[in-house]
């Protein structure tokens, strides 16, 4: 079974609205941790967001929060006003602690924002 | 800022050769990480460390091997190179809550 799943390959937003980029996970681990990363064209992964599986609230770092649903195994990406540098490739991931450390990344999902 | 650093960015090389992609980080991160990633595909673990003189294999079957003889240094060597290496390569490394990654060496293999 995929560790992460991310259905949306590709989206699309106008700029200056809000946009949502679905993750699920499937974990047997009670201790983990969920990763959200950027990839522009220029093909570095860049760090956006963490949330580990303890944390109460959602995390939100400037105009990205993770709508974290346990219940659901849910981690989605929001991206609020967004903004033409937005325009790239998206990564969900997962970290298990307690089963060796490995990240575990989603397929992506390509994110155009339209002026 | 992540300092995690990869050479070279770019590499064109003929079939058969030798190559060892540099990955040094400055962070003293323990666990360190190489992937392979075709363009705007997922990314396949290839190999990873959890400090000196541990190294493991990833779920990716790869002819390429690794070392880790000092906290900061990862290379990755492929002993022959193979039209079916063209990918990018990104090194990264971890602790806690955090992992951040290098710019990636993107090789192509003719």
């Amino acid at each position: 079974a995929q560790k992460i799943t991310q259905t949306q390959p590709g989206m699309f937003v106008q700029e200056k609205e809000a946009v949502t980029l679905d993750c699920t996970y499937d974990t047997s681990d009670p201790s983990y941790g969920l990763f959200w990363y950027k990839q522009p064209s220029s093909g570095e992964m860049i760090f956006l967001i963490y949330q580990g599986s303890y944390d109460q609230q959602n995390a939100t770092e400037g105009r990205y929060s993770l709508n974290f649903q346990k219940a659901r195994k849910s981690a989605n990406l929001v991206i609020s006003a967004s903004q033409l540098g937005d325009s790239a490739m998206y990564f969900c991931a997962m970290r298990e602690d307690h089963t060796g450390n490995q990240f575990y990344f989603g397929t992506g999902t390509s994110l155009t924002v339209i002026p | 800022e992540a300092d995690i650093y990869q050479t070279p960015r770019y590499l064109v090389i003929g079939t058969g050769k030798k190559i060892t992609l540099e990955c040094s980080q400055t962070m003293g991160h323990d666990k360190m990480y190489w992937y392979q990633q075709d363009p705007g595909m997922e990314l396949h673990l290839i190999h990873y460390s959890y400090g000196v003189n541990s190294t493991e294999k990833g779920d990716l079957s790869s002819e390429s091997t690794v070392s880790r003889i000092r906290t900061e240094h990862f290379p990755l060597t492929l002993e022959s190179a193979r039209p079916s290496h063209t990918s990018q390569y990104l090194c990264a490394s971890s602790e806690l809550h955090e992992q951040f990654f290098g710019p990636g060496t993107r090789l192509t293999v003719l």
